[in-house]
């Protein structure tokens, strides 16, 4: 499975942009890029994934390099409550099986 | 925040002893997984489940087996808990089981096997 590499730790203050980094090199044409979060005592919660353009939702958005082999997860305006682990993930398989989860990047978002 | 229990959330067993977590969804969704998280491993994938009574096997199979009757509910069940099954075990769902679809978690349930 191809394995994704992440800081192991961030920190934003309150408000401001926060641009979360995840390479990818040994990514395959059929991977999809999928980010998630996880606050303490708390399950996995989907946050936004893509296979190769840029993506946008309500939570945040995605920016994946033309060569697919880095990706960068893009808070607009980091709130409290945006501090947790942030996990990039790459999924496939035919049941999306293949779908591992590394340490991930703790974010801290200081008032 | 899609309907997805788990029970129970903690449970303290002995080893040697036979436990069975459930996971029940209300959103009929088709799919299934069961991860277990542990410090410096993140999540890993047990066994998953695409369809009534097909389920295959995860990274981390090796003591757990998995049945799936109903679209429902989804059980784990460790036949001989030893102590290296100390976790925090998480349910997950999907409407898709392709690899562009999202998946939706449980609260987890804290499993220490003393």
């Amino acid at each position: 499975d191809a394995k994704t590499t992440q800081p192991n730790s961030m920190e934003s203050n309150e408000e401001e942009p926060v641009h979360l980094p995840c390479n990818h090199s040994t990514i395959s044409g059929t991977d999809y890029i999928h980010w998630y979060r996880q606050l303490p005592s708390q399950g996995p919660e989907y946050v936004i994934h893509g296979l190769t353009s840029n993506v946008n939702n309500r939570m945040a958005s995605l920016a994946i390099a033309e060569d697919r082999k880095s990706s960068t997860l893009i808070l607009h305006r980091a709130t409290l409550r945006d501090a947790a682990v942030y996990y990039c993930i790459l999924r496939a398989g035919y049941y999306g099986q293949n779908f591992v989860f590394g340490p991930g990047t703790r974010l801290s978002v200081l008032p | 925040d899609a309907g997805i229990t788990q029970s129970p959330r903690h449970k303290v067993t002995e080893t040697g002893t036979p436990v069975t977590l459930r996971c029940h969804q209300t959103e009929n969704h088709r799919y299934m997984y069961w991860y277990r998280q542990d410090p410096g491993h993140g999540l890993r994938l047990i066994h998953y489940s695409y369809g009534v009574k097909d389920t295959d096997k995860g990274e981390v199979s090796d003591g757990y087996s998995v049945s799936r009757s109903k679209t429902e509910d989804f059980l784990l069940t460790l036949e001989s808990a030893t102590s290296s099954q100390t976790s925090v075990y998480f349910c997950a769902i999907s409407d898709g089981g392709l690899a562009g679809s999202e998946q939706y978690f449980g609260p987890g349930t804290r499993l220490t096997v003393t």
